[in-house]
């Protein structure tokens, strides 16, 4: 059974502070997405990384995939109270349509 | 922008009621999926679907059923209301390619009382 877990659970921390979010599983994934979810919204989708080693930038967000495509990360530079939510790391299930989702990171910025 | 639109963004219904959940999505997008999402459980799939008319079971289909009729919609039907059903339902899609990832829809807050 594949699975993916986040670590860590919960994050608080104050503005301007740098962070780093983890998605690891014991399985090898073709690609992984990166999603946040504000209170009371659907998930939206940040970005999808395909490649072992890839490293993508989406203005202070930082997502890398590991070389054995078995993990992923997310760092946030000086964060801000925008980029308050729960984020999400997902990847496809083998042979199927279906994608399974990480345990998620709550991530509070601290004005 | 694909969009992806819930009908209902919050739903309050008695106990044994059938409810409706609708999603139609703007992208033609093969894939449709409904998911629920509770604390501390996550994002648990409830049915998906791959094209018209063909569905499958996820992960706790126990209580729902689903229909797709035309590829831009997908209905979750809660036979019979119970308040274990109380919960955030979430409709996503996406390409066949598996590859790109979901859009979501903004969620159903569902109460069932």
């Amino acid at each position: 059974t594949q699975l993916l877990e986040q670590s860590p659970q919960f994050l608080s921390i104050q503005e301007g502070e740098n962070l780093t979010v983890y998605c690891n599983s014991s399985s090898v994934f073709s690609s992984l997405q990166w999603y946040r979810q504000e209170p009371g919204e659907g998930p939206v989708l940040l970005v999808t990384v395909v490649t072992g080693g890839e490293v993508k930038k989406l203005k202070r967000l930082t997502f890398q995939f590991g070389d054995a495509r078995k993990d992923s990360s997310l760092h946030i530079t000086a964060a801000q109270p925008g980029d308050t939510g729960l984020y999400l790391c997902a990847g496809p299930t083998s042979g199927t349509y279906k994608y399974i989702f990480g345990t998620g990171t709550r991530l509070k910025v601290l004005a | 922008d694909v969009k992806v639109t819930q009908s209902s963004r919050y739903l309050v219904k008695r106990t044994g009621e059938k409810v409706f959940l609708e999603c139609v999505q703007d992208m033609d997008h093969e894939n449709m999926f409904w998911y629920r999402q509770d604390p501390g459980l996550g994002l648990r799939l409830i049915y998906f679907s791959y094209d018209v008319k063909m569905k499958e079971k996820g992960d706790i289909p126990e209580g729902y059923s689903v229909s797709r009729e035309k590829k831009e919609r997908f209905s979750l039907i809660l036979e019979s209301a119970s308040t274990n059903q109380t919960s955030m339902y979430l409709c996503a899609s996406s390409l066949w390619d598996r590859g790109g990832g979901y859009t979501f829809g903004s969620g159903t807050r569902l109460t069932v009382v």
